[in-house]
């Protein structure tokens, strides 16, 4: 089946600091992706969503110049929290989209800590 | 998007069938109807989905009401692995890149 991984699984930052997420479609191209944060004890919440090769498509409410994504190529995404803050700590999950199918295949998440 | 309900929780013995309930009232005639579920601090996991007719697979049951307003998830034998929160969506018709807007979903707790 279609397998998504994510890069780094936790990472702990500092304040101020950026950190980049991977997302990897390993058996499958995938044309679009999605990102997704998860607070404690909260559903799923969009971010946007990454096409290969164009720009991304943010959510209403989400900074663009906060959470930079690049999608470019049809296996790797990444998101790079700018400038993080104790507030951006969640469970950031992306999600790929299998060209001609509809589901969605889900990454493991990598959970953010920033100090 | 058509917006659904669930159950905020269940609980099923194990090895007894698990049927999740979701309501989907204004869901209109080309949408088609996901079950996902997610297991603590993992990404989500696809299950199932479907149009008009009932669907099964190797994970799962997927019961649909002809009038297409609700359908049921069944787990026939669940297992303390199917402890998980279960979601319940209607992406949208075809050109929305299908996004995923994601409720509380149903915490279903398997005993032992």
């Amino acid at each position: 089946g279609a397998v998504v991984s994510q890069h780094p699984s936790w990472v702990i930052c500092k304040s101020g600091t950026s950190v980049k997420i991977e997302c990897r479609s390993l058996d499958f191209q995938a044309t679009t992706m999605f990102w997704y944060r998860q607070f404690p004890k909260q559903s799923l919440m969009l971010m946007a969503t990454s096409n290969e090769g164009s720009k991304a498509t943010y959510e209403q409410g989400v900074e663009k110049d906060k959470f930079l994504i690049n999608h470019a190529s049809l296996t790797l995404s990444t998101l790079t929290v700018t400038s993080a803050h104790p507030e951006d700590s969640s469970f950031y999950i992306c999600s790929a989209l299998v060209t001609g199918i509809y589901e969605q295949y889900f990454g493991p998440g990598t959970r953010l800590t920033v100090t | 998007d058509a917006k659904t309900t669930q159950p905020t929780s269940m609980d099923c013995a194990e090895g007894r069938a698990a049927n999740l309930p979701c309501n989907h009232s204004t869901i209109s005639g080309n949408e088609y109807v996901y079950w996902y579920r997610q297991i603590h601090s993992q990404g989500p996991q696809y299950i199932i989905h479907g149009l008009k007719n009932n669907e099964t697979n190797e994970m799962a049951s997927l019961i649909i009401t002809e009038d297409r307003k609700s359908s049921t998830l069944i787990l026939p034998h669940a297992t303390l692995r199917d402890t998980a929160v279960y979601y319940c969506i209607v992406p949208g018709a075809a050109g929305n890149n299908r996004k995923l807007i994601w409720g509380l979903g149903t915490s279903l707790a398997v005993n032992p």
